[in-house]
C-alpha cells in the first residue's frame, strides 16, 4: 500500500492566488482529515469527512478555505484567495471509521508558502 | 469543544534516562488517547494508544498511563536513545473519530 498520497509536496505562491491541495487516502479507508501545522498553533484539524460527507468543518478558519471529497479516493483543500498567514504544512490523514477507534495515517504533507 | 494541554513543551534528557510527557483533556466523553511521534520534516506517526477501559499500556520502552477521573494521561519513555529525539503529540478522541491534539513536546536526547 502506498499510504496516503498528497500533492504537491511544496507550493510557493503569491498572495491573492488560488491554491489547491490534493489528497488520496489509503484504499478502503472511509474517514479523511485535513490538518494544518504551524509553529504558533500546532496541529489543527480543519475538516473531516466520513464516507465522503463533511462531518465537522468547525476548524476551517475562514470562507477562503473550502474542501471537497467527490469520491472515496480523492479530496481537495482549496484556499482562495491565499494570504501569507496561510503559510503552513497541510497534512491529510485517513482512517477506517466505525467500531473501535482506528489509527489515523498521515500523508507526507504539503508545505505551502504564500509570499 | 475538547481542549488538550500538553507539558512540557520542550524536554532535554541524557541518553539512557527516562522521559515523561503529560497531557490533560477537558471532555469527559473522550475515550481514545493516541500518541504520535513526528521527526523533523516528517509526518506524525502513531507510536502507541490507549482506550478508556485500560489504565496502562506498554510497548517495549514506551508506556502510557491514563487517569480518567483526573482527565490526564502520560507517555513514559525509558532508556532513551538518540533516535527518540522528535516532537511528540498527545491527542484525545470522542465520538466520530475526531482527534484533538496537544501542542507537542520537543524531546532532545543528548548522547
Amino acid at each position: 500500500d502506498a499510504g496516503v498520497i498528497q500533492s504537491p509536496r511544496h507550493e510557493v505562491t503569491e498572495m491573492g492566488q488560488e491554491v489547491t491541495l490534493r489528497c488520496k487516502p489509503i484504499s478502503g479507508h472511509n474517514s479523511l482529515f485535513w490538518y494544518r501545522q504551524t509553529m504558533m498553533r500546532g496541529l489543527e484539524l480543519l475538516i473531516y469527512f466520513n464516507n465522503n460527507v463533511p462531518i465537522d468543518d468547525s476548524g476551517m478558519p475562514e470562507d477562503r478555505f473550502s474542501a471537497k471529497m467527490p469520491n472515496a479516493s480523492f479530496s481537495t483543500l482549496k484556499i482562495q484567495p491565499s494570504e501569507p498567514r496561510d503559510s503552513a504544512v497541510y497534512f491529510c490523514a485517513s482512517s477506517l471509521a466505525g467500531g473501535p477507534w482506528n489509527e489515523q495515517f498521515f500523508g507526507p504533507g504539503t508545505r505551502l508558502t504564500v509570499l | 469543544g475538547e481542549n488538550v494541554e500538553q507539558h512540557p513543551s520542550t524536554l532535554s534528557v541524557q541518553e539512557g534516562d527516562s522521559a515523561v510527557i503529560k497531557c490533560t483533556y477537558s471532555d469527559s466523553a473522550s475515550n481514545y488517547f493516541p500518541w504520535y511521534k513526528q521527526e523533523l520534516g516528517k509526518r506524525p506517526q502513531l507510536i502507541i494508544d490507549i482506550r478508556s477501559n485500560v489504565g496502562e499500556k506498554k510497548d517495549q520502552r514506551i508506556a502510557v498511563t491514563l487517569n480518567k477521573t483526573a482527565k490526564h494521561f502520560s507517555l513514559h519513555i525509558t532508556e532513551t536513545q538518540p533516535e527518540d529525539s522528535a516532537v511528540y503529540f498527545c491527542a484525545s478522541g470522542a465520538a466520530g473519530n475526531k482527534l484533538t491534539f496537544g501542542g507537542g513536546t520537543r524531546v532532545l536526547v543528548k548522547p
